[in-house]
Formats: C-alpha cells, sequence, structure tokens
C-alpha cells in the first residue's frame, strides 16, 4: 500500500523568507502528485498538479517538484507572506481513482 | 471556476440516528468522493463513485453506504450513527480522463452525541 510521508510537520518562518516542503511515497508507479492547502476547519483547496510525466509545475509564489524514481516532491514557496499560513497536503494516486495522502504540513508565517 | 458544495458545515445528531450528508458538483464530473478526516489519521476514504448508481468501498467503508442517482450528486449515509464517527467529512469530485484533479466542498463537521 502507498505510504506518503511528509516532513515536517510543523514549520514556523518569518515572513519574507523562501521555504521547502517535502513529501515522500513509497510506490514511484504513480500517475500523478497533487498539493494541496488546508486553512483551519475548512475543505482543501488544489494548489497543483503534477503528472508523472512532468519534472515541475507552477503557480505565482508556488513551484512543485517530482522525482518519481525516488519518491519525492517539494513545494517551494517564494516570499512568503503571512497569508500562507495554513497546512499543506501532499497526495498522490496510483492506478485507479483514489488518492492517498501524507498527514500535511502546518505552515506558520509570521509578521 | 470548479464548485463542490457540501448540504451542511455543522451538524450535530445522536447516537443511532441516520445520517445524510450530500455532495454537489457543478462540473459535470465523473468520479465523485467521500473522505473522513481526523487528527493523528489524516485522510481516509469512506467510497467514491465512478458513474451514476456506481460505487466502490474505499479503504474504511464499514457502518456507511453511499447513493449516486444523479451525476451531480453523492450522498453520504450513515445508517445508525455512532459517536466514533464524529469527524470532518469531505466531498470531491474529479474528471475522468487521465489528469483526474481533485477538488474538495467545504466539509462537514459531524458532531455525534
Amino acid at each position: 500500500k502507498q505510504e506518503v510521508t511528509q516532513i515536517p510537520a510543523a514549520l514556523s518562518v518569518p515572513e519574507g523568507e523562501n521555504l521547502v516542503l517535502n513529501c515522500s511515497f513509497t510506490d514511484s508507479a504513480i500517475y500523478n502528485l497533487q498539493w494541496f492547502r488546508q486553512d483551519p476547519g475548512k475543505g482543501l483547496t488544489s494548489l497543483l498538479l503534477i503528472q508523472s510525466s512532468q519534472r515541475e509545475q507552477t503557480s505565482g509564489r508556488l513551484n512543485a517538484s517530482l522525482d518519481k524514481s525516488s519518491g519525492r516532491s517539494t513545494l517551494y514557496i517564494a516570499a512568503s507572506q503571512p497569508g500562507d499560513s495554513a497546512t499543506y497536503l501532499c497526495a498522490v494516486r496510483n492506478s485507479g481513482y483514489a488518492l492517498n495522502f501524507g498527514k500535511g504540513t502546518s505552515l506558520l508565517v509570521t509578521p | 471556476d470548479v464548485k463542490v458544495t457540501q448540504s451542511s458545515r455543522y451538524l450535530v445528531k445522536r447516537t443511532g440516528e441516520k445520517v445524510f450528508l450530500e455532495c454537489v458538483q457543478d462540473m459535470d464530473h465523473e468520479n465523485m468522493f467521500w473522505y473522513r478526516q481526523d487528527p493523528g489519521l489524516g485522510l481516509r476514504l469512506i467510497y467514491f463513485s465512478y458513474d451514476v448508481k456506481m460505487k466502490e468501498k474505499g479503504d474504511i467503508p464499514e457502518g456507511y453506504s453511499v447513493s449516486r442517482e444523479k451525476k451531480e450528486r453523492f450522498s453520504l449515509i450513515l445508517e445508525s450513527a455512532s459517536t466514533n464517527q464524529t469527524s470532518m467529512y469531505l466531498c470531491a469530485s474529479s474528471t475522468g480522463g487521465a489528469a483526474r484533479e481533485q477538488f474538495f466542498g467545504p466539509g462537514t463537521r459531524l458532531t455525534v452525541l
């Protein structure tokens, strides 16, 4: 069964810093990988989707990379802002329909 | 924009009650999903549906059933609610193509007393 791990579990940084969130997965035979953001008590917002044939995707200040062979993805956030404070979840899809989620990294950006 | 809506943001029910959670998506997506999210356990898949009237069990289907009579609507049913079903319930939908990006609703916080 696919296992998805996110490190660190929590992270606190001062505003303006660039930061990297990590995601690793045990089964490299994935179809795609998706990064989400979740604010407290709310649903998940899709940030980026990387297909297995892609190496990276960018959206604004966010850049996600995928190294399928080593079972790793990173989410890079440039020039962090207090509004970026949230939990970030990584999820991978193997064959089939469902996503396998990591437990998330809780990010706090302090002014 | 993809819109996934859930019938309630907060719900309080009694043990033994039958509970219906409803989810509606407006993007003509083939696939719909129900997850529950618990502290320390993350998101776990309860059931999903890849077509009208079609359903598949996820990782934790016990105590739940689902119904998909129309493409845009996917209902989660707790036949006899128990306190261990107190959780955040999240609905999602996705296209049927290879991309299959999942989009989530706002969630329903269910408390069973």
